[in-house]
């Protein structure tokens, strides 16, 4: 087990609701990053936090926006869900620093019908 | 921009054989790459690490090997179990220590 977790595990929407994503990042990392993965692909980065501050996004839509706390926990907003947002949302907590990896959670399952 | 992309989708071996699963790199700057196992339905899991200023790094059953010549990673898996069918991703963590992931290669182990 990695230490991160994240909840929902699944969720269903539909277009045009809007929904929040949960992550409880590892003991002593401070940094933490949202992913999308559709369905046989990699990982896309959505963007990172890194001390309550935003510090680094991916190609996505202003209607992604995310938060995070004193604790290190965040969470993901995704305003006017799309059908095409189904997809595996992955939360990585790590260091600030380039020789440390990234542990995951297990995920939460989006579907937008 | 920069990438990390994975030469095979899929990667069929026999229970027991050794396992090679290839990626190649874009960004000639890089200096830190993971590997991650992802099985069905879970969230990557950390296998293995190496910097740049490495050539090779081995774990237990897993060795990386980084040619930074031809920006190629490899991923040795020795005697292969069942217990090791999943989707591999190479990654590489960029200046601004975000990781930059390739498409996986999914390794199937046939009995």
């Amino acid at each position: 087990e990695t230490g991160v977790t994240q909840s929902p595990t699944h969720l269903i929407k539909t277009r045009g609701q809007q929904v929040t994503l949960r992550c409880s990042s590892q003991s002593g990392h401070n940094t933490v990053s949202w992913y999308q993965q559709a369905l046989g692909q990699g990982p896309q980065f959505i963007f990172q936090y890194y001390r309550e501050e935003e510090n680094g996004r991916g190609n996505f839509p202003p209607r992604f926006s995310g938060l995070q706390f004193p604790n290190y926990s965040s969470e993901l907003n995704v305003n006017a869900l799309e059908l095409d947002d189904s997809a595996l949302y992955l939360c990585a907590s790590s260091l600030q620093a380039v020789y440390t990896e990234a542990f995951f959670g297990q995920g939460t399952r989006l579907t937008v019908v | 921009g920069e990438s990390v992309g994975l030469h095979l989708p899929t990667l069929s071996v026999q229970e027991g054989d050794n396992s090679i699963i290839n990626c190649a790199y874009s960004n000639s700057a890089s200096d830190y790459f993971i590997w991650y196992k992802q099985e069905s339905g879970k969230g990557p899991q950390f296998i293995i690490d190496i910097r740049s200023n490495m050539d090779k790094r081995q774990g237990q059953r897993v060795t990386v090997l980084l040619n930074k010549t031809v920006k190629h990673l490899s991923l040795q898996i020795a005697a292969t179990q069942p217990g090791d069918s999943a989707v591999y991703f190479c990654a590489e963590k960029d200046s601004n220590y975000q990781l930059i992931w390739g498409a996986g290669t999914k390794l199937i182990i046939k009995p």
